[in-house]
């Protein structure tokens, strides 16, 4: 059972570049959420899913594009990187939906972006 | 909006030492509440959740945590640190009617030999 998968796992960026992060969960959640992880701030959330074909603006979209391809997949873009956006990058799943508010998340492994 | 302060950003015991975490919230109703432990180069795992009924809830590892709802706290304990629990602590809340928790900034736990 693989849960939640964030690829790549680490990566480094001149300014400017672009790049997805891609993430993946098997367990059929309907919600799915991105965060970054800056040293002191705790989960900062920037776009989440709530189900399939639809997105909504987090804490801190600014800089973030998103995609829910289909249920299993919400992929996060970065289209002109700074080096403010270098930081860990979760991604996480729950079964929350209209009706069910209070399922946990499950997170994916991070993923390490250093933005040169 | 929900918000939630865990006041001490390191915490040091001692190995075989007890050990409680402090969390507090702001939130009118009663909210839900989660704790998740992150090892160093991993993702946040579920320790425990609160929901409703008794207030004292267990979770893995041997943690537990209690919900006061006087002290709008929900703190986290466990009887006797292992070297292993060494981690970042991170508490949450959701509010009714939401799927979008708010994170605490995260305590991480230090043990000594």
């Amino acid at each position: 059972n693989a849960g939640v998968t964030q690829t790549p796992k680490f990566q480094v960026l001149k300014t400017g570049q672009s790049m997805t992060l891609q993430c993946a969960q098997d367990m059929n959640h309907n919600s799915m959420y991105w965060y970054r992880q800056d040293p002191g701030m705790g989960l900062r959330l920037i776009y989440y899913s709530a189900s399939e074909g639809t997105t909504d603006k987090g804490e801190v979209p600014n800089g973030y594009n998103v995609s829910r391809l289909n249920k299993r997949e919400f992929s996060l873009r970065l289209e002109s990187a700074a080096p403010s956006q270098t930081s860990v990058y979760f991604c996480a799943s729950s079964e929350g939906r209209q009706g069910i508010w209070n399922q946990p998340q499950h997170f994916g492994d991070g993923t390490r972006l250093s933005i040169l | 909006a929900q918000s939630v302060t865990q006041p001490d950003i390191h915490i040091t015991v001692s190995e075989g030492a007890s050990l409680e975490l402090r969390c507090n919230y702001s939130y009118g109703a009663t909210p839900y509440l989660f704790w998740y432990v992150q090892s160093p180069g991993q993702g946040l795992q579920l320790l425990l959740k609160y929901f409703s009924g008794d207030t004292l809830v267990q979770g893995i590892k041997g943690f537990e945590a209690e919900f006061k709802r006087s002290q709008s706290s929900f703190n986290l304990r466990k009887p006797s640190v292992h070297w292993s629990d060494a981690a970042e602590y991170f508490c949450a809340v959701v509010e009714g009617g939401s799927y979008i928790p708010t994170f605490g900034r995260g305590t991480s736990l230090i043990v000594h030999p």
